[in-house]
């Protein structure tokens, strides 16, 4: 069974610039989450998406956005990066949309803001 | 407001020496809480969890981890580790009543590094 995808691996914006991640879940998964880590800030909640309606957001800009599809795949959005964007972004399914925390993540997508 | 906090950012053990990685947290509601461990350039692996029943629950590679209530503690251990075992450990909590909604609150992280 396939895991969870993320595309691009890696990419390099400048300032000024939006970006687009892309997120596959692992086959039947529902819920998609999205996670941010930096050294600073460690590991924070960003969005959670679940039948292509987003329950629950953490406390970032409204530069920062996502959505899911019918297939459950997900994009996170950020418009006007800032230096402070570059981190590793980390997508994370589970089958149900429940509270069991069982989250399958993804090996990431690392952006650099220059 | 829930919050984790991990007491040790690094943690220096030899190879097949005892092992155990802190963690406490702090909710006004009841919690779920997770251990994840993060290898170089990897994404998260969930090492074990605490949904309710008894405190002590047994994960993967060897692991477990104790709930205490009242210390509001859920310390994870190994009894021998390996030189693989070498990664991040993540203690994360998530609110146990509805609303959940798979948001987890991460602690900073603790580096175990294994030595020969």
């Amino acid at each position: 069974k396939a895991g969870v995808t993320q595309t691009p691996r890696y990419l390099i914006k400048t300032r000024g610039q939006q970006v687009t991640l892309s997120c596959s879940p692992i086959s039947g998964h529902r819920s998609v989450s999205w996670y941010q880590q930096t050294p600073g800030q460690g590991l924070q909640f960003l969005f959670e998406y679940f039948s292509e309606t987003q329950r629950n957001k953490g406390n970032f800009p409204g530069r920062f956005s996502g959505r899911q599809f019918s297939n459950s795949r997900s994009e996170m959005n950020v418009s006007t990066l800032e230096l402070g964007d570059s981190a590793l972004y980390l997508c994370a399914s589970s089958l149900e949309g429940g509270n069991t925390g069982e989250l399958f993540f993804g090996e990431g997508s690392r952006l650099t803001v220059l | 407001a829930q919050s984790v906090t991990q007491l040790d950012s690094q943690v220096p053990v030899f190879e097949e020496a005892p092992v155990e990685l802190r963690c406490n947290y702090s909710s006004s509601v009841s919690v779920y809480l997770f251990w994840y461990v993060q290898y170089p350039n990897q994404g998260l692996q969930l090492l074990l969890k605490y949904l309710s029943g008894s405190t002590l629950v047994k994960g993967i590679n060897g692991f477990e981890a104790e709930f205490n209530k009242s210390q509001t503690s859920f310390h994870l251990r190994k009894p021998s580790v390996h030189i693989s075992d070498t990664a991040e450990y993540f203690c994360a909590a998530q609110r146990g009543t509805g609303g959940g909604y798979n948001k987890l609150i991460f602690g900073a992280g603790t580096r175990l590094a294994v030595h020969p």
